[in-house]
């Protein structure tokens, strides 16, 4: 199932500089993305989500873009911050089938450097 | 700040014997759900119930699988006859009435030997 893939599995960034982790979808009829962060041996933690009809979602450090045209999201972090270290992983979902079922991607692992 | 807990936080067990994970879901929450991730894999889909049925399952979800809600907080997986290939770590989620984002508990890590 290659619904949802972040292409990416690492990024490494220096303290105070921007995180850009993307992520890309096929399915058409995903109307809803959510961004979680996740650490070893821990359950995913949302941070961010954004339906289709907006292409920005903003809260705090975080900065979600979505272009539909081209099926594909971004996550933002400004500015890094080493407590940010963590895998991220996108998740997409059909709001109207309303089951919440998300299709998550693969994960991208972020290491934020001192 | 209102979360989903799970238990236990680590079961091993022998091939072919029963398991049953257990959470409790935010309260007030309506939507509740299993997922899974095989170690190096993606977080996978398995179950979603509402209004004490099964709304959708995934193909993993298969006879061996149960989901049951006993009371007004708990919200069970039950593996019947447990395979190597069923370990993983186990998240329970809830999601509430309005909005679409699903919080997720820590996980219960299920080995099978």
């Amino acid at each position: 199932d290659q619904q949802v893939k972040q292409n990416s599995p690492s990024l490494s960034v220096q303290e105070g500089r921007i995180s850009i982790l993307n992520c890309d979808y096929t399915n058409s009829m995903f109307d809803y993305f959510l961004w979680y962060k996740k650490y070893p041996a821990e359950g995913p933690t949302f941070l961010i989500s954004i339906s289709s009809i907006k292409d920005k979602n903003e809260d705090g450090r975080f900065t979600v873009f979505l272009n539909k045209s081209a099926k594909h999201l971004s996550l933002h972090i400004v500015p890094s911050q080493p407590g940010d270290s963590a895998v991220y992983f996108c998740a997409a979902s059909r709001y109207s089938g309303n089951t919440g079922k998300l299709i998550f991607g693969q994960g991208t692992t972020l290491q934020v450097k001192p | 700040e209102p979360e989903v807990t799970q238990t236990p936080s680590h079961q091993v067990t022998q091939m072919g014997q029963e398991v049953i994970l257990r959470c409790v879901p935010i309260s007030n929450h309506l939507y509740f759900y299993w997922y899974r991730q095989i170690l190096g894999q993606k977080v996978e889909f398995l179950v979603s119930f509402y209004n004490n049925e099964i709304s959708e399952k995934s193909e993993i979800f298969d006879d061996q699988f149960s989901v049951e809600r006993p009371d007004g907080s708990n919200f069970t997986l039950k593996i019947r006859s447990t395979k190597l290939e069923d370990s993983a770590m186990y998240f329970c989620a809830s999601k509430g009435a309005f909005g679409n984002t699903i919080y997720f508990g820590e996980g219960s890590w299920l080995t099978v030997v």
